[in-house]
């Protein structure tokens, strides 16, 4: 059964420009959650979708949104980029709600 | 707010070593606990835990979970060049009474590198 796929591996930007990351969760689960990961600040939760709705979100400021598709497939996307908004994005997915997240490889983000 | 402390958050062994890595929470009411590996990117699932002094196990490693003291703790034992990563806990908070499902709290992890 194939893993979390994350598209793309890498990312260049510059600051003002968005930016969309894809990510397609393993075959039959429906809970698909973002992270950002940053030296200083570790692993923190952005938001999570289940069956096309958002259920939760982080404390981050409203240029990052995201979206689920009907097959699960979801999306993020961050407007007026930052330098600080540079980072590894990883995608998780589980089963339902509650369920053991698997991690996708992520998309290295660099804001120039 | 929540928080997950883990410590050390780094450490340096010999191959053959035993390691312990801790983790201490404060969330109040949490469902489980997780522990993950992460090398390059995607972080990988080792354990979770949800009942207070019950052992899992996998190969070399093991974890257990302290409900009363909140802690968790994660062992390596006969430590290899290929355990070097970072070791992430993360705690889930109990589903919301809206059926949404909180988010996971990790700590910042501990760098584990294990020398030949």
């Amino acid at each position: 059964k194939a893993g979390v796929t994350q598209t793309p591996r890498y990312l260049i930007k510059t600051r003002g420009q968005q930016v969309t990351l894809s990510c397609s969760p393993i075959s039959g689960h429906r809970s698909v959650s973002w992270y950002q990961q940053t030296p200083g600040q570790g692993l923190q939760f952005l938001f999570e979708y289940f069956s096309e709705t958002q259920r939760n979100k982080g404390n981050f400021p409203g240029r990052f949104s995201g979206r689920q598709f009907s097959n699960s497939r979801s999306e993020m996307n961050v407007s007026t980029l930052e330098l600080g908004d540079s980072a590894l994005y990883l995608c998780a997915s589980s089963l339902y709600q509650g369920n053991i997240q698997y991690f996708g490889a992520g998309t290295r983000l660099s804001v120039l | 707010e929540d928080k997950v402390v883990q410590s050390p958050l780094s450490l340096v062994v010999h191959e053959g070593d035993t390691v312990t890595l801790n983790c201490s929470y404060e969330v109040t009411n949490f469902r489980s606990l997780l522990w993950y590996k992460q090398e390059k990117k995607a972080p990988t699932f080792l354990f979770m835990l949800t009942s207070s002094g019950i052992e899992k196990k996998s190969g070399r490693l093991s974890s257990i979970l302290d409900k009363k003291e909140l802690f968790s703790i994660l062992n390596i034992t006969a430590t290899q060049t290929g355990d070097s990563a970072v070791y992430l806990c993360a705690v889930e908070p109990v589903v919301s009474s809206n059926g949404g499902s909180e988010k996971l709290v990790f700590g910042k992890g501990t760098k584990l590198t294990v020398n030949p």
